[in-house]
């Protein structure tokens, strides 16, 4: 099947800080992708769909200017997390549609623990 | 969107089949259905997906009455394992965006 990739697993930063995590296809090309936030013992929230090529689409109380996201090409998005503060702490996981199946399956990446201290 | 439907969570021994049922009364024509696995602190994996009828395939059975309204995940002789949450979805059939519900947090027990 289709693979995506986060990068970093985890990551620890002070606050204020901005830090940038980056999804890839890694063997399929995906003209649209999505970030999503997971708190503890909750679901995945969707946080905006990301078009190659275009301005992302931010769902209703995601503040576009403090989680920028690019992307840039049909394998790579990335999410920059800026001026983070301690409530930005959680898992953050990013998808694609493509791979075999066309748009309609999504392919997860492994996800990517933010600590802000 | 179509807005999915699961228990919170189900305990089961090891070696039974589970089946954890979705309602997902406002399904669109061309939505598909799709069940995720996660395990804490990983991404969502992929189970099964189907449109009516049933599929199986080697992890799993999807059962999907006619009316489409509802969908069975049929998980044969779990192990411990299989300890997880698990997300019905629907949508896809072109460019959707992915909304998850609340899941089932399945436990299995010794």
């Amino acid at each position: 099947g289709a693979v995506v990739s986060q990068h970093p697993s985890w990551v620890i930063c002070k606050s204020g800080t901005s830090v940038k995590i980056e999804c890839r296809s890694l063997d399929f090309q995906a003209t649209t992708m999505f970030w999503y936030r997971q708190f503890p013992k909750q679901s995945l929230m969707l946080m905006a769909t990301s078009n190659e090529g275009s301005k992302a689409t931010y769902e209703q109380g995601v503040e576009k200017d403090k989680f920028l996201i690019n992307h840039a090409s049909l394998t790579l998005s990335t999410l920059t997390v800026t001026s983070a503060h301690p409530e930005d702490s959680s898992f953050y996981i990013c998808s694609a549609l493509g791979g075999d199946r066309g748009s309609t399956e999504a392919f997860f990446g492994q996800g990517t623990r933010l600590t802000v201290v | 969107l179509a807005k999915t439907t699961q228990p919170i969570s189900m305990d089961s021994y090891e070696g039974q089949e589970v089946n954890i049922t979705c309602s997902h009364n406002n399904i669109a024509t061309n939505d598909y259905i799709t069940w995720y696995q996660q395990f804490p602190s990983q991404g969502p994996r992929f189970i099964i997906q189907g449109y009516k009828t049933k599929v199986t395939n080697e992890v799993a059975s999807l059962f999907i009455p006619a009316d489409r309204k509802s969908s069975t995940l049929s998980l044969p002789r779990v192990s411990l394992s299989d300890t997880a949450v698990y997300y019905c979805l629907v949508g896809g059939g072109g460019y959707q965006k992915v909304t998850f519900g609340t899941g089932t947090k399945l436990q299995v027990i010794p």
